[in-house]
C-alpha cells in the first residue's frame, strides 16, 4: 500500500551544526504535509507543515523543503540544540478526513 | 491548562482484562483521534470521530471500542487484552476534518503481563 518512509533512522549532530532529516512518500495524491517532535515520554508535538501548493516554508530555525517531482520532504533544523533531541515524524494526508499516515521516525543526537 | 489530556499514563493489566482510556480535550475541537504505537515507534491511527459521528475506523479488532460522549471526551474500551496491545495509545485532536495539525496527548503506556 501507500507509505511514508524515512531514509536514516539515527541521525546524530553536532550541536551548533544544521540538521536534514528526509522522508519519501509514495502517494502522489497527498497534499498536506506535517512535521512533529516526540520527545522520551511525551506525545508528538508539532513543528511545521506545509501543503502541496509550496515547495518551501520556513518557520523558527526550521525549513521544509517539498518536492513533489520525486515525492520527497525534508525538515532542516537550523543551529541544532541539545533541546532539539528527538524522535522526528513526517505525515502526510490527502482531501478531507484529515486521515494522518506516518513515517517510521528518525532519532535526533545532539552531541555537545 | 493542558490542551489534550489521557489518563492514566500508565495501565498495568493482565492478559484478558477489560480496560478503558480516557481522553479529553479543552481546545474547543470537533474532531478527535487515537493512535496507536507500537515499540518500534510506529505511529498509527486506530479511530476518528467528527462531532461524536465516527468517520475512521482502521481495521481495528472490535475488541476496541471508542466512544464519544461529547465533542471534548474521546474514550477507548479495549475487551479482554491480549499480549499485542501492548503499546502507547494517544489521543489527539484537531479543529475539523479539513486537514491540519493534531495536537497530541502525551500518550497512555499500556502493558499487558
Amino acid at each position: 500500500g501507500e507509505s511514508v518512509g524515512l531514509h536514516l533512522p539515527t541521525l546524530s549532530v553536532q550541536e551548533g551544526d544544521n540538521s536534514i532529516i528526509n522522508c519519501a512518500y509514495s502517494n502522489s495524491a497527498s497534499d498536506y504535509f506535517i512535521w512533529y517532535k516526540q520527545e522520551s515520554g511525551k506525545g508528538p508535538q508539532f513543528i511545521i507543515d506545509i501543503r502541496s501548493n509550496m515547495d518551501k516554508r520556513q518557520g523558527q530555525r526550521v525549513t521544509v523543503l517539498l518536492n513533489k517531482t520525486v515525492k520527497h520532504l525534508s525538515l532542516q533544523i537550523a543551529a541544532t540544540q541539545p533541546g532539539d533531541s528527538a524522535v522526528y515524524f513526517c505525515a502526510e494526508t490527502q482531501a478531507a478526513g484529515n486521515k494522518l499516515t506516518f513515517g517510521g521516525g528518525t532519532r535526533v543526537l545532539v552531541k555537545p | 491548562d493542558t490542551a489534550v489530556s489521557q489518563t492514566p499514563k500508565y495501565l498495568v493489566t493482565q492478559m484478558g482484562n477489560d480496560k478503558s482510556i480516557k481522553c479529553e480535550q479543552n481546545l474547543g475541537h470537533d474532531t478527535m483521534y487515537w493512535y496507536k504505537q507500537d515499540s518500534k515507534k510506529f505511529l498509527k491511527i486506530m479511530f476518528s470521530y467528527n462531532n461524536k459521528e465516527l468517520i475512521i475506523n482502521e481495521t481495528v479488532p472490535n475488541r476496541f471500542s471508542p466512544k464519544s460522549p461529547d465533542k471534548a471526551h474521546l474514550n477507548l474500551h479495549i475487551n479482554s487484552l491480549e499480549l499485542g496491545d501492548s503499546a502507547v495509545y494517544f489521543c489527539a485532536s484537531s479543529q475539523n476534518l479539513v486537514p491540519q495539525p493534531q495536537h497530541f496527548g502525551d500518550g497512555t503506556r499500556l502493558s499487558i503481563l
